[in-house]
Formats: structure tokens, C-alpha cells, sequence
């Protein structure tokens, strides 16, 4: 089965730029899709297809992709911001889905 | 506004049985996947398989296959998650996902997450 590989932790400064990557296989095929969760509670989806934000995510989320590579960007961050991310895709191999192990944002 | 509810916590004994629930509300049950994601204490989420109400068309992450069994109830749009014995590793949060977007492959609403206590 295919593997999503992210970071493990990042930080960002109050209001500045941070990119979320995802590598895996699978991307070059599906698209990928990005969660974030917060401490004790279920994770939401805050975007995906090509670049596409669920209703009520805040268009300082968005997203890209090239090859195997995809990315999860959050302009002028806020402290609200910080959580886990998790990407996703639906796997090479059948209808199965796998997730990256996630990436910690903290806002500093 | 479609709403996915879950079961209630559990504390059960290594060994014994146990099914979760995850009822959808708002939504044509048949329609939409539901997946269920396991979430072990401090972790990341991992995918454990997926079910076509419609149809109970039922996929298996290879993680898991054999060790859970997912199954609705349409007469209730009520999904399923079964394990016939359960060990001290079970201990984790379960959430239950429905894939709702036309032609995407995203989980867009996830329960409450239902968490399971599993002692040796």
C-alpha cells in the first residue's frame, strides 16, 4: 500500500507563511486532501480536490500539488491555526485510503 | 445539515465483544461512504475501511482486515463497527467519517469519535 510522508512539526510566526508538505506515490494519481485536528477533537476537513476549501474555511488556507509532492499553505496564520494536519489520499492499490502521520503547526 | 453521531465510550475487558455505532443524520443514507479511522492515544489517524450503505460493499484497510468487521443497518442509517475479541492494543478513539463530495475521495463530516478502553 502507498505511504504519505509529512513533517513532524513545524512552527510559524503570528501572521506570517507556512507550507504543509505531503510526499507520497499515490499523490501523482489523486488528489490529495488535508484534516486538521485539534486537541480532543475529531478532525475536520479544510480542503480538498485541486484546491478547494469546504464552506466556512477561511481562504488563508490553500492548496497545491506537483508530481508526488502536495502542499498545504496558511497565509498570514493565526493562532486558531494551530492543530495537527494530516493529508490524505485514496491509495494506489484498490479502494483504500491512507493518511501522512501529521504535521503539528504551532503558531508562535 | 448532515451530522454523524457515535456511540458512547467504552471500558471493556480484553477478550470480550463489542460493536460501536455511528448514525448519520441530515442525509440519504445509502448515498455517501462511510469510513471508519482509528486514532490510538497520541497518534495519527489511520484509515481501518469504508462501507457502501447501499449495497454494504465493504473495503478493508490490510491493517485490519480480519480484525474488525464494518456493517450498517439501513432501516436505521446506522453504520457499524465489530470486534469479536478485543485486546489492550483496541484502545483508541474511533471516529466515523461519511465521503459525501461528489467525485472527491475527502471525508467532509466525521463523528465525535467514540473512545474504547480495552484493560488487559
Amino acid at each position: 500500500s502507498s505511504e504519505l510522508t509529512q513533517d513532524s512539526a513545524v512552527s510559524v510566526a503570528l501572521g506570517q507563511t507556512v507550507r504543509i508538505t505531503c510526499q507520497g506515490d499515490s499523490l501523482r494519481n489523486y488528489y490529495v486532501t488535508w484534516y486538521q485536528q485539534k486537541p480532543g477533537q475529531a478532525p475536520i476537513l479544510v480542503m480538498y480536490g485541486k484546491n478547494n476549501r469546504p464552506s466556512g474555511i477561511p481562504d488563508r488556507f490553500s492548496g497545491s500539488s506537483s508530481g508526488n509532492t502536495a502542499s498545504l499553505t496558511i497565509t498570514g496564520a493565526l493562532a486558531e491555526d494551530e492543530a495537527d494536519y494530516y493529508c490524505s489520499s485514496r491509495d494506489n492499490s484498490a479502494d483504500h485510503y491512507v493518511f501522512g502521520a501529521g504535521t503539528a503547526v504551532t503558531v508562535l | 445539515e448532515v451530522q454523524l453521531e457515535q456511540s458512547g465510550a467504552e471500558i471493556k475487558k480484553s477478550g470480550e465483544s463489542l460493536r460501536i455505532s455511528c448514525k448519520v443524520f441530515g442525509d440519504r443514507f445509502g448515498n455517501n461512504w462511510i469510513a471508519w479511522v482509528r486514532q490510538k492515544p497520541g497518534k495519527g489517524l489511520e484509515w481501518m475501511g469504508i462501507i457502501y450503505p447501499s449495497d454494504s460493499d465493504t473495503r478493508y484497510s490490510p491493517s485490519f482486515q480480519g480484525q474488525v468487521s464494518i456493517s450498517v443497518d439501513r432501516s436505521i442509517s446506522t453504520a457499524y463497527l465489530q470486534w469479536s475479541t478485543l485486546k489492550a492494543s483496541d484502545t483508541a478513539m474511533y471516529y466515523c467519517a461519511r465521503r459525501g463530495l461528489l467525485g472527491s475521495y475527502a471525508f467532509d463530516v466525521w463523528g465525535q469519535g467514540t473512545l474504547i478502553t480495552v484493560s488487559p
